[in-house]
């Protein structure tokens, strides 16, 4: 079946940018997703892109999609303490009925003072 | 207001109890999922509705048992829970099939 691979653990300092990779195997993705899980909490959709876009920027977020290397990465501007959450990566593809969200087991970003 | 509400928020029950997790959405989907998160374990999609259908049952055990209404509400059924059932439940909805998800807070299960 269809995978997303992310790392387990990212560690940033205060004040620098995170980034955080992913790889997937479906290539024929039609959204990619980033979610952030903080603790005693659900999944926030943090934002989305297209799989015809390369790069999407919400204020600190900036999103960019290889989609030749099935890469996407999720880059945050100026880390804050509270962006200290699990990020989870995934991808859907299709509009029916049966189509799923693939997620990644998610990357915890852990912020150093 | 989150647009998807789940309750109760914490659950405890015995093994032979009978109990049922809510999940409403206020975003006008069409599609609601349940998940199940554990520990250690990736992200585990339970069940699908799409329009009150169910289209998607992931080989969960019959001790799980969903019911959907109306496109706005989805509940999960307990009965005769394991151990570990023990995790935390997820809801969430889309517009339709494959299109982004929006999720509640979830409700953290622990059977003793």
């Amino acid at each position: 079946g269809e995978d997303v691979e992310q790392s387990l653990f990212l560690s940033v300092r205060e004040g620098d940018s995170s980034v955080i990779n992913c790889t997937y195997t479906d290539s024929s993705s039609t959204y990619l997703y980033w979610y952030k899980q903080e603790p005693g909490a659900g999944l926030q959709l943090l934002t989305y892109i297209f799989s015809n876009m390369d790069m999407k920027q919400d204020q600190r977020l900036t999103v960019l999609l290889n989609k030749k290397d099935k890469h996407l990465s999720l880059r945050i501007a100026d880390t804050q303490t509270g962006d200290s959450a699990i990020y989870f990566c995934a991808e859907s593809s299709g509009y029916s009925s049966a189509s799923k969200i693939i997620f990644g087991s998610g990357t915890r970003l852990s912020i150093r003072p | 207001e989150t647009g998807v509400t789940q309750t109760p928020r914490h659950l405890v029950m015995g093994m032979t109890n009978k109990k049922s997790l809510k999940c409403e959405q206020h975003l006008g989907h069409n599609a609601m999922y349940w998940y199940k998160q554990s520990a250690k374990k990736p992200l585990e999609l339970m069940f699908v509705y799409n329009f009150k259908e169910q289209t998607e049952n992931n080989s969960v055990p019959s001790r799980f048992s969903p019911e959907c209404p109306n496109s706005s509400h989805l509940f999960l059924h307990l009965h005769t829970l394991q151990p570990e059932d023990s995790a935390l439940y997820l809801c969430a909805s889309s517009q339709e099939g494959g299109q982004p998800q929006h999720f509640g807070d979830g409700t953290r299960l622990s059977i003793l």
